[in-house]
């Protein structure tokens, strides 16, 4: 079955400017969660949605914001763009969204502010 | 606060030779830990989780509550085994919420 996909892959946004991510889940799964990737900071947590809810917040600014769909596909968004939003920004699923069960992890877009 | 620490960022072994990984968290309740993988150009994929005590690849990994460790072990590595390796800690309160240490690239010479 198809993995966890998200696009666009690379992405080039001007510091001020929005941008949208998008993240679809392996099929029948549920719980969608992203994290940010950089070279100084590591693996982030930023949210996790569930059955279309957010059901937990990583220690983000407002400007970083989600959303699921009734099909579970996830979409990012980050407004107001400065140039440390620079990173690898990957999604993940579950089917559950407990950790125990693991997750599935997509290839990320890589998102370059200038 | 919930921590975890990769305390060497490149490690260097030979072909043949045992593999250490080390991992230490900071949690005062009853962690899940995980070990990821991520090869070169590749997605970053789960390898295995205490919960489970399962051992894939011929990689091992116990949970030490009392040094608060969990140390991934291979006792031969081969050069396919050079990767970023990544530990990780969800809190039995946060359900999904993972919390991942540094990562230890690990290169394997012939």
């Amino acid at each position: 079955k198809a993995g966890v996909t998200q696009t666009p892959r690379y992405l080039i946004k001007t510091r001020g400017q929005q941008v949208t991510l998008s993240c679809s889940p392996i099929s029948g799964h549920r719980s969608v969660s992203w994290y940010q990737q950089t070279p100084g900071q590591g693996l982030q947590f930023l949210f996790e949605y569930f059955s279309e809810t957010q059901r937990n917040k990583g220690n983000f600014p407002g400007r970083f914001s989600g959303r699921q769909f009734s099909n579970s596909r996830s979409e990012m968004n980050v407004s107001t763009l400065e140039l440390g939003d620079s990173a690898l920004y990957l999604c993940a699923s579950s089917l559950s969204g407990q950790s125990s069960y693991g997750y599935t992890f997509g290839s990320g877009t890589r998102l370059t502010v200038v | 606060a919930q921590r975890v620490t990769q305390p060497e960022k490149l490690l260097s072994v030979f072909k043949g030779a045992p593999v250490e990984l080390k991992c230490n968290y900071s949690y005062s309740g009853s962690p899940e830990l995980f070990w990821y993988v991520q090869y070169s150009r590749q997605r970053l994929q789960l390898l295995l989780r205490h919960i489970s005590r399962e051992s894939i690849k011929g990689v091992t990994a116990d949970l030490n509550k009392g040094e608060t460790s969990f140390h991934l072990k291979k006792p031969f590595a081969q050069e396919e085994d050079s990767a970023m390796y990544y530990c990780a800690l969800s809190m039995e309160t946060s359900g999904s919420r993972l919390t991942f240490g540094e990562g230890t690239q690990l290169t394997v010479n012939p």
